[in-house]
Order: C-alpha cells, then sequence, then structure tokens
C-alpha cells in the first residue's frame, strides 16, 4: 500500500541527546499522528496534529504539522532509555476515510545510557 | 479499560493449514481495524468494520482471507490455506469514530508464522 516517506531509518544517540525525525508525503493529509511501537506491542498513540502549522507538544515530545500539509515533524528532547521503539509516523485525509491511516515506515530509534 | 485483545499472541503453523486470530476492541468502540505488518510492507490495512459491518476490503491480499464480526466485541480474521508469505505480525485496531475517529488503539498483535 502507499507509504509516507520517513526518516531517518534507524538513530543510535547517547542518553540526554535531543532526537528529530520526519515525514513526507506527495499528498495532502487533514490529520498527521505520531505513534510509538516497544517490542512486542501494538503502535501506542503519542500525538495528534489537526492543523496546518500546529505544533503540539506531550511532555518531551513536540510534534508540527507542515504548512503545506505533506509533512510532519516529531522532535524528542533529552531522551532517556524507555525512548527506545519504533516511531511511526501516520496521515488520516478525514472525511469518511474513518481510521484509514497512511503510515510511515518507521524510525528505530536506539538510546545509549 | 483493558484495551484492545488479541489472541493468540503467538501462532506457528504449517503451510495449508487453517489460522484463526482473534480481536475484541474496546468497549464502546464502533470500528474496528484489522492491520498486517512486516519488514517490507509496513504496516497495511486489511479490512475495517462498522458497527459490524464491514465497510472495506480492499486490503484483504487474496481470497484466502477472510475476516468476520459477529457482535460488537468480538471479529476473527481467518487465513485458508496459510502460506508462508503470510508470515507476519497482525494486528486489530478499534476507535469511537465521531470526530477522533483517526485515533486508532492498538492491540499488541499476533505474531503469525507459517513453515
Amino acid at each position: 500500500g502507499q507509504q509516507l516517506n520517513q526518516s531517518p531509518q534507524s538513530m543510535f544517540i547517547q542518553e540526554g541527546e535531543d532526537v528529530s525525525m520526519n515525514c513526507t508525503s506527495s499528498s495532502i493529509f487533514n490529520t498527521w499522528l505520531w505513534y510509538k511501537q516497544d517490542p512486542g506491542e501494538g503502535p501506542v498513540l503519542l500525538i495528534a496534529l489537526y492543523k496546518a502549522g500546529e505544533l503540539t507538544s506531550n511532555g518531551r515530545l513536540t510534534a508540527q504539522f507542515g504548512i503545506t500539509r505533506k509533512d510532519s515533524f516529531l522532535n524528542i528532547s533529552a531522551s532517556i532509555p524507555s525512548d527506545v521503539g519504533i516511531y511511526f509516523c501516520a496521515g488520516h485525509r478525514g472525511g469518511t476515510s474513518y481510521g484509514k491511516l497512511t503510515f510511515g515506515q518507521g524510525t528505530i530509534l536506539t538510546v545509549h545510557p | 479499560d483493558a484495551g484492545v485483545i488479541q489472541s493468540p499472541r503467538h501462532e506457528v503453523t504449517e503451510m495449508g493449514q487453517e489460522v484463526t486470530l482473534r480481536c475484541k476492541p474496546i468497549s464502546g468502540h464502533d470500528y474496528l481495524f484489522w492491520y498486517r505488518q512486516t519488514m517490507m510492507r509496513g504496516l497495511e490495512l486489511l479490512i475495517y468494520f462498522n458497527n459490524n459491518v464491514p465497510i472495506d476490503d480492499s486490503g484483504m491480499p487474496e481470497d484466502r482471507f477472510s475476516a468476520k464480526m459477529p457482535n460488537a466485541s468480538f471479529s476473527t480474521l481467518k487465513i485458508q490455506p496459510s502460506e508462508p508469505r503470510d508470515s507476519a505480525v497482525y494486528f486489530c485496531a478499534s476507535t469511537l469514530g465521531g470526530a477522533t475517529n483517526e485515533k486508532l488503539f492498538f492491540g499488541s498483535g499476533t505474531q503469525l508464522s507459517v513453515l
């Protein structure tokens, strides 16, 4: 199926460092979401963005809805070991596309203590 | 709330066997989704239901796959006959619908291995 272009594919960082990842699409989405998946578990919603240009924070996480509606960014500040996992962006077209999300390929984050 | 519950967590079967995956959505959620996750293709939507009715099954790979939702608290995804290329993690997700229909809550998944 259609995928979003998510980068980087993987990151290896030291505890305490900041992390940035992004997601781009050739088409417009009305909602952008960021999920985190821990090993052996399903994705868990971190942040949802509903408006172009919107900047939303959830603790040490900050995400932005790109002004063109074709991209989104996620930043994690002062990373800790429990931030390890796979981060997925997802786009939603809204309207009658109930729950039909288009997912990025994921960014694998490794945090070294 | 217990969240979305899937069973089994792991399934190992031989090619040609029938496989049935089960899901209990969050109580009150009226949308249920089946996703498949593989390294090559990432997360793919297979089918989704609204109020127990299948709405879009365009992601179901072929006729070997079928899904049912006999009531609001239970859904199954069946593969018959199974093939090695069906090996993947299968996730069930649910959402309340309405203004928050994009906020999916995922189960822990079923890791399927077809030998």
